[in-house]
């Protein structure tokens, strides 16, 4: 069973930094690329950014460059986010999502971790 | 950016009647396009991928159809789980890969 359990949200200042992580079981992580998708409170769905499976192509949306940074450690089956300079707007949960191939829709999706900015 | 545009923001529907969402892209995205659905304190679940095609363990009451800037997403008859927001997201050109702003099934 494909599992991603998100972890590292919690209560920052504005400014400050954070790191998510997204920990991934039942699949050969290494093969597939990851994302991070966001949710504010009461709003939409806000994709985030993107990896491939061996880190060669990663992609962001233009309102988190230069913040935030996506990683993966294949050994450790894990996926990160680097959020630094966080601002009010970049409060929401947060969710770990695989994709099917390179470049397409979310497959499986996490739970979320909540971010809040405050 | 492609911009997804989803209608109506509101569909209330009964139970068993049919409930049909829409979904517009701002400039053609080919068959390149899912369907989630969540519920409440869930995170989102896929529907259908690649404009059309359901999938696994979603049930066939769900079927969806389009291409290029037009979409539709058709639930045959309403059950109670399927109350619930539905996004669609193109992933034909990006980034960033774009969600329509969601359609609120409610239960009329």
């Amino acid at each position: 069973e494909v599992q991603l359990v998100e972890s590292g949200g919690g209560l920052v200042k504005p400014g400050g930094s954070l790191r998510l992580s997204c920990a991934a079981s039942g699949f050969t992580f290494s093969t597939y690329s990851m994302n991070w998708v966001r949710q504010a409170p009461g709003k939409g769905l806000e994709w985030v950014s993107s990896i491939s499976s061996s880190s060669r192509y990663i992609y962001y949306r233009d309102s988190v460059k230069g913040r935030f940074t996506i990683s993966r450690d294949n050994a450790k089956n894990s996926l990160y986010l680097q959020m630094n300079s966080l601002r009010a707007e970049d409060t929401a949960v947060y969710y770990c999502g695989r994709e099917v191939g390179t470049g397409s829709y979310i497959e499986y999706w996490g739970q979320g971790t909540l971010v809040t900015v405050s | 950016e492609v911009v997804m545009t989803q209608s109506p923001a509101t569909l209330s529907v009964s139970p068993g009647e049919r409930g049909t969402l829409s979904c517009r892209a701002s400039q053609s995205v080919s068959s390149d396009l899912a369907w989630y659905q969540q519920k409440p304190g869930q995170a989102p679940r896929l529907l259908i991928y690649d404009a059309s095609t359901r999938a696994t363990g979603v049930p066939a009451r769900f079927s969806a159809s389009g291409s290029g800037t037009e979409f539709t997403l058709t639930i045959s008859s309403l059950q109670s789980e399927d109350f619930a927001v539905y996004y669609c997201q193109q992933y034909n050109n990006w980034p960033p890969k774009t969600f329509g702003q969601g359609t609120k099934v409610e239960i009329k």
